[in-house]
């Protein structure tokens, strides 16, 4: 499984965009990247996945350069609400039926006032 | 609600007890997992349950023992755990679908063992 590096803090403001960038040199082939997004004492929630170039949903953009080795997640306009840990994990999906993500340790963004 | 119940949501438990936790997912989905996350440490994967058969077991202690009676419910029984054995439980589903790849968690178990 592909190793991940990423910012072990991060401060914002609200209503700034924010941006969270995650190494993954030895990505391979059949990976995908996926971010969750994690509150005290709760599960994390799933926020976005993709492979290549840009994906947007409702809540984030994730930016994936052509060589992989690195992704951006983007949260829009925060507020204090989005104060959380996020995950940035790299894994193939679904091998075998199932799969194995590998958490580290994750960005802990502080969203202020 | 997440889709994947975890009971209860606290426990505090002696190094003697016996005890279980439970998981219970509605979404349908063929895999399910333990995690386990102690204070100020990455989330550590325990076990993988694949159409209800364990297909993972990452160098867990026996006095952790999980059960997948059925594809939607997970147990992890516990007994003579150690203090450092104290943090919170995870479950998680998925499913093999197009366009979600996701896991879903449930909001976890928090033990306490004294």
């Amino acid at each position: 499984l592909a190793k991940t590096t990423q910012p072990i803090s991060m401060d914002s403001y609200e209503g700034q965009e924010v941006n969270i960038t995650c190494s993954h040199n030895n990505i391979a082939t059949n990976d995908y990247i996926t971010w969750y997004q994690q509150f005290p004492s709760q599960g994390p929630r799933f926020i976005i996945q993709g492979y290549k170039t840009k994906v947007t949903n409702e809540v984030a953009s994730l930016f994936i350069p052509a060589d992989r080795k690195s992704s951006t997640l983007s949260l829009p306009r925060v507020s204090l609400s989005d104060t959380a840990v996020y995950y940035c994990l790299v894994g193939p999906m679904f091998s075998g039926g199932y799969n194995k993500l590998i958490f580290g340790a994750g960005t802990r963004l502080a969203v202020h006032p | 609600e997440t889709g994947v119940t975890q009971t209860p949501r606290h426990l505090v438990m002696g190094m003697t007890n016996k005890k279980s936790l439970k998981c219970e997912q509605h979404l349908g989905h063929n895999a399910m997992y333990w995690y386990k996350q102690s204070a100020k440490k990455p989330l550590e994967l325990m076990f993988v349950y694949s159409l209800e058969e364990r297909v993972e077991n990452n160098s867990v202690p026996s006095r952790f023992s999980p059960e997948c009676p059925n594809s939607s419910h997970l147990f992890l029984h516990l007994h003579t755990l150690q203090p450092e054995d104290s943090a919170l439980y995870l479950c998680a589903s998925s499913q093999e679908q197009d366009g979600n790849y996701g896991y879903t968690f449930g909001s976890g178990t928090r033990l306490t063992v004294v």
